[in-house]
C-alpha cells in the first residue's frame, strides 16, 4: 500500500510569488490534514478535510492560505503572496474514517520544505 | 488550552546508553499520547501510542507509560543504537477532536 505522497518535497521561492503544495493521501482515506512546522518549532495543525470538505480550518493563519481538496481525493495548499514568514515544513497526514479510538492514527507524508526568500 | 511540552535537544549519546525524552501534557479530558519519530530524510512515522491512564506504549525497543497523574508521557529505551538518531515528537489527540498538538520534537544523535 502506498503511503502519503507530497509534491514538491522542496520549493524556493521568492517572497511575493505563490506556491501550491500538493498532498496525494493514502487511497480511500476520507480524512486528509495539513500541518507545518516552523522554525525547529512545534507541529501545528493547519486544516482537516473531511473528503471535499472542510472539517475544521482553525490553524490556518491566514487568508493568504487556501487549501482545496476537490473530488475528495488529493489536496492542494496554495499560499499567495508568500512571506518569509511562511518558510518551514509542510506536512500532510490522512486517516481512514471510523474506527475505535485506539486504531485511529494518522498516516504522515514526508513533508514538502518551503523556503521564502 | 491543550499543549505538549517536550525536552530541548539535542540530545547526544552514545550507543547502547540509555535514552530517557521528556515529554508532559496539558489537556481537558482524556487524550490520546502519541511519540513520532522522524529520520534524515524521511516523514513521520508513528513509533507507539497509548489510549488510556496507565498504558504502556511500546515498539522497536521504546517505551512510554501514560502518567495521567504526573501528565507526562516520558520516552524510554534501554540501550540506543546509531540507527536511533533522528528527530522525537511527542504529540496529543483529544478523542472526537481530530488534530494533533505536537510539542517541538527533540533531536538524538547517537554516536558510535
Amino acid at each position: 500500500e502506498a503511503g502519503v505522497t507530497q509534491f514538491p518535497s522542496h520549493s524556493v521561492i521568492e517572497k511575493g510569488q505563490t506556491v501550491t503544495l500538493r498532498c496525494d493521501p493514502i487511497s480511500g482515506h476520507d480524512n486528509l490534514y495539513w500541518y507545518r512546522r516552523v522554525m525547529g518549532k512545534e507541529i501545528k495543525f493547519l486544516l482537516h478535510f473531511v473528503k471535499e470538505s472542510k472539517q475544521d480550518e482553525s490553524g490556518m493563519p491566514n487568508n493568504r492560505f487556501l487549501a482545496e481538496r476537490t473530488g475528495g481525493t488529493y489536496s492542494t495548499l496554495k499560499v499567495q503572496p508568500a512571506e518569509l514568514e511562511d518558510s518551514g515544513v509542510y506536512f500532510c497526514a490522512s486517516r481512514p474514517s471510523g474506527g475505535a479510538k485506539s486504531t485511529d492514527t494518522q498516516y504522515f507524508g514526508p513533508g514538502t520544505r518551503l523556503t521564502v526568500l | 488550552g491543550n499543549s505538549v511540552t517536550q525536552m530541548e535537544g539535542p540530545v547526544t549519546l552514545s550507543e547502547e546508553a540509555f535514552l530517557t525524552i521528556n515529554c508532559t501534557y496539558t489537556a481537558t479530558g482524556y487524550p490520546s499520547l502519541f511519540w513520532y519519530v522522524q529520520y534524515p530524510g524521511e516523514g513521520l512515522q508513528l513509533l507507539l501510542k497509548a489510549t488510556k491512564a496507565d498504558d504502556k506504549g511500546s515498539n522497536k525497543g521504546f517505551e512510554a507509560t501514560y502518567r495521567k497523574e504526573t501528565t507526562s508521557f516520558h520516552l524510554e529505551k534501554g540501550s540506543v543504537q546509531v540507527s536511533d538518531s533522528a528527530v522525537y515528537f511527542c504529540a496529543l489527540r483529544k478523542y472526537n477532536f481530530n488534530k494533533f498538538y505536537f510539542g517541538s520534537g527533540t533531536k538524538l544523535n547517537v554516536k558510535p
